[in-house]
């Protein structure tokens, strides 16, 4: 069974200071790896998807990295800004497009 | 705007109860699954739908039913509801990238 791990929990960072979440996996046999970000009472947003033939994605300031034979994702987030405030979490796809095994998530703060 | 609309928003109902919840796509979009978010954890996945047919059940009782409609609505039915059943339930649509609605609160008292 697929499980998700997020660290850290929380985070919190003044302004301008790169973010670096961390996601691990234990099937390597993982597809796709998707960051979302959820705002306090909202559903997800997705930021970004990484399929299982590349090894990274980049959305402006956003970048997030696969390795799957470590079972690692990273997502950085560069020149952090108070808007970035909320919670990423990682999720993992296997071979049920659609079931995704989603992380706790990282609650992130930035101070202004 | 999600495009993903789900009702109510907040609701409370006490144990023993029966609950349905809604999710209607802007797109049409012919794959939607349901998932179950509690406090302070990640979303786990209830079940997927596809051309009205369920095509897929992550780890939950069969008290918790559903349905997809001709225009790819859907609907999440639990009934004989526990306090553990209080959670943020979330609607996506799609089945490569999701799109998820705002998401149904459920308080059981």
């Amino acid at each position: 069974k697929q499980e998700v791990t997020q660290i850290p929990a929380a985070l919190s960072v003044p302004e301008g200071e790169n973010l670096v979440l961390n996601c691990s996996f234990t099937d390597s046999a993982i597809y796709n790896l998707q960051w979302f970000r959820q705002d306090p009472g909202k559903g997800l947003t997705s930021l970004l998807l990484i399929q299982s033939s590349q090894r990274e994605q980049t959305s402006g300031r956003l970048n997030a990295s696969l390795d799957k034979s470590s079972g690692r994702s990273t997502l950085y987030i560069a020149a952090s800004q108070p808007g970035d405030s909320a919670t990423y979490l990682c999720a993992g796809e296997g071979d049920s497009w659609g079931k995704l095994q989603f992380g706790a998530g990282t609650q992130v703060v930035v101070t202004p | 705007e999600t495009g993903v609309t789900q009702s109510p928003t907040h609701l409370i109902k006490t144990r023993g109860q029966q609950v349905t919840l809604r999710c209607s796509s802007q797109s049409g979009h012919n794959t939607v699954s349901w998932y179950q978010q509690a406090l302070g954890q990640g979303p786990q996945f209830i079940f997927q739908y596809y051309r009205e047919e369920e095509n897929g059940r992550g780890n939950f009782p069969p008290r918790f039913s559903g349905l997809q409609f001709p225009n790819y609505s859907s609907e999440l039915n639990v009934n004989a509801l526990e306090l553990d059943d209080s959670a943020l339930y979330l609607c996506a649509s799609g089945a490569n990238v999701l799109t998820f609605g705002a998401g149904s609160r459920l308080t059981v008292l």
